[in-house]
C-alpha cells in the first residue's frame, strides 16, 4: 500500500487560508469516506482534526475543515494563527483491513 | 480525560525482540478498537496494527506480519505488541491510539523504538 502524496510544505501569513491537498487512488482515498486528518507537533501526541472527510471532533475550531473530491481529499485552515504551525497528516481506510498516512505537510506560520 | 500512555521502546539489537505496551484511563477501552502506528526518523506517520475491541481479529501492515503481535487485556485497560526479529528499518516512535478504520481519535506520545548494533 503507498502512502497518500501530501505536499511537503506549504505556509501562509496570520489571519490567512491554506489548503492542504490529499491524494490517493479508488482503493483509498476515492473508495470510502473514512478520511482523517492529524496534526503534530514533534513530539507530541498527534490530534484528530477531521475524521469522515469533514466532520470536526469537539473542541476543534469551525476555521478547520475538511472535504473530498475524488481521490483527492483537502484541509483548510482559514483564519491562520502562529499555534497552527504543525505537520499535518492525512489518512484514509484502505481496503477491508488497513489504514494508510500521507507523507505529511509542514505548515509554516510566517 | 482521556490518557494514552505508552511505554516499553528502548534499544536493543537487530534480530532482537522488545514488548511495547500502552495503558489508557479516562476511556470506555474494552468498547473499541486499537491501533499502533510508527514514526520512523525523519519520515511520515505509519499505520502499523490494529485490533478488535475483544480481540478476535488482528491485521498488520504486511511489512510486519509474523514478526510483531498486538494483544490487549480489557480488565487492565492495556494494548501490547510484542516485536520479534527486529530489523534496523523498524526503528521509530511507536504510538498507541484509540480507534480503528474509521479515525484515530486519542494518541499517546509515543515511545522510540531504537534498532541497532
Amino acid at each position: 500500500q503507498s502512502a497518500l502524496t501530501q505536499p511537503r510544505s506549504v505556509s501562509g501569513s496570520p489571519g490567512q487560508s491554506v489548503t492542504i491537498s490529499c491524494t490517493g487512488t479508488s482503493s483509498d482515498v476515492g473508495g470510502y469516506n473514512y478520511v482523517s486528518w492529524y496534526q503534530h507537533h514533534p513530539g507530541k501526541a498527534p490530534k484528530v482534526m477531521i475524521y469522515d472527510v469533514n466532520e470536526r471532533p469537539s473542541g476543534v475550531p469551525d476555521r478547520i475543515s475538511g472535504s473530498k473530491s475524488g481521490n483527492t481529499a483537502s484541509l483548510t485552515i482559514s483564519g491562520l494563527q502562529a499555534e497552527d504551525e504543525a505537520d499535518y497528516y492525512c489518512c484514509s481506510r484502505a481496503g477491508t483491513y488497513s489504514l494508510v498516512f500521507g507523507g505529511g505537510t509542514k505548515l509554516t506560520v510566517l | 480525560e482521556v490518557q494514552v500512555v505508552e511505554s516499553g521502546g528502548g534499544l536493543v539489537q537487530p534480530g532482537g525482540s522488545l514488548r511495547l505496551s500502552c495503558a489508557v484511563s479516562g476511556f470506555p477501552f474494552s468498547h473499541h478498537t486499537m491501533s499502533w502506528v510508527r514514526q520512523a526518523p525523519g519520515r511520515g506517520l505509519e499505520w502499523v496494527a490494529k485490533i478488535k475491541e475483544d480481540g478476535s481479529e488482528k491485521y498488520y501492515v504486511d511489512s510486519v506480519k509474523g514478526r510483531f503481535t498486538i494483544s490487549r487485556d480489557n480488565a487492565e485497560k492495556s494494548l501490547n505488541l510484542q516485536m520479534h526479529s527486529l530489523r534496523v528499518e523498524d526503528t521509530a516512535v511507536y504510538f498507541c491510539a484509540t480507534g480503528g478504520l474509521r479515525y484515530l481519535g486519542n494518541w499517546g506520545q509515543g515511545t522510540l523504538v531504537t534498532v541497532s548494533s
